[in-house]
């Protein structure tokens, strides 16, 4: 079945530091990838995504890497903040309807 | 003005009641979602409704009832609250299949 697997599940770095988190999918017609930032007792925050059609997307500090023969994307924070700490969430969307199948989520601290 | 807004946000209650969640979105989508996240913080569809039309329903018990009675709105009713419905549940919309915007989520505890 359609499945989104996402590593590492915790990351710890240093103020100024780079951060990168994984993910792969299995559905290969899934063709819009996003990923939500999620504070302690918030819902989840789209902060950027990318389509099947574009390879790399940059935001600021916020990049987002797709391989689509491989079936991996990831995400790269540059210079991180610790306003940067919280859980990261990479998602896939399936041609169902639009539905978004979530990776387990990856918890990134960010030490001053 | 808040794009995507629940009530309540915190719901505690004794199993065997029935609880209703409700959302409301002023972004103009048309599409509204309930997602379900555990206590691993795993998040997973649970419907999905397209201009008041259920287009997603996943393998949710029956005592899980979405109702949407405009395009702006999806409520949520459960029906005698078991223990493992305790979660944080999440209301989502979106303009057709584009980005998905999530509501602020509403914790049920069931004791």
């Amino acid at each position: 079945g359609e499945n989104v697997e996402q590593h590492p599940s915790t990351l710890s770095v240093q103020e100024g530091d780079s951060a990168v988190i994984k993910c792969t999918y299995s559905d290969s017609a899934s063709n819009y990838f996003p990923w939500y930032k999620q504070e302690l007792g918030k819902g989840p925050q789209l902060i950027i995504d990318i389509r099947s059609n574009v390879g790399e997307k940059k935001d600021q500090r916020i990049a987002v890497t797709l391989n689509k023969t491989a079936k991996h994307f990831s995400l790269h924070i540059t210079e991180t903040q610790p306003e940067d700490s919280a859980v990261y969430f990479c998602a896939a969307r399936v041609n169902q309807g639009g539905k978004l199948i979530f990776g387990q989520g990856t918890e990134l601290s960010v030490k001053p | 003005d808040t794009a995507v807004s629940q009530t309540p946000k915190y719901l505690v209650t004794q199993m065997g009641n029935d609880k209703s969640i409700k959302c409301e979105q002023n972004l103009g989508h048309d599409t509204m979602y309930w997602y379900k996240q555990d206590s691993k913080k795993f998040l997973k569809i649970m419907f999905s409704y397209n201009n008041k039309e259920l287009i997603i329903n996943e393998t949710v018990p029956n005592r899980f009832s979405p109702k949407s009675p405009d395009k702006a709105h999806l409520n949520l009713h459960i029906n005698s609250l078991e223990l493992g419905d305790s979660a944080v549940y999440f209301c989502a919309s979106s303009h057709g299949r584009d980005e998905q915007y999530f509501g602020p989520g509403t914790r049920l505890t069931v004791t």
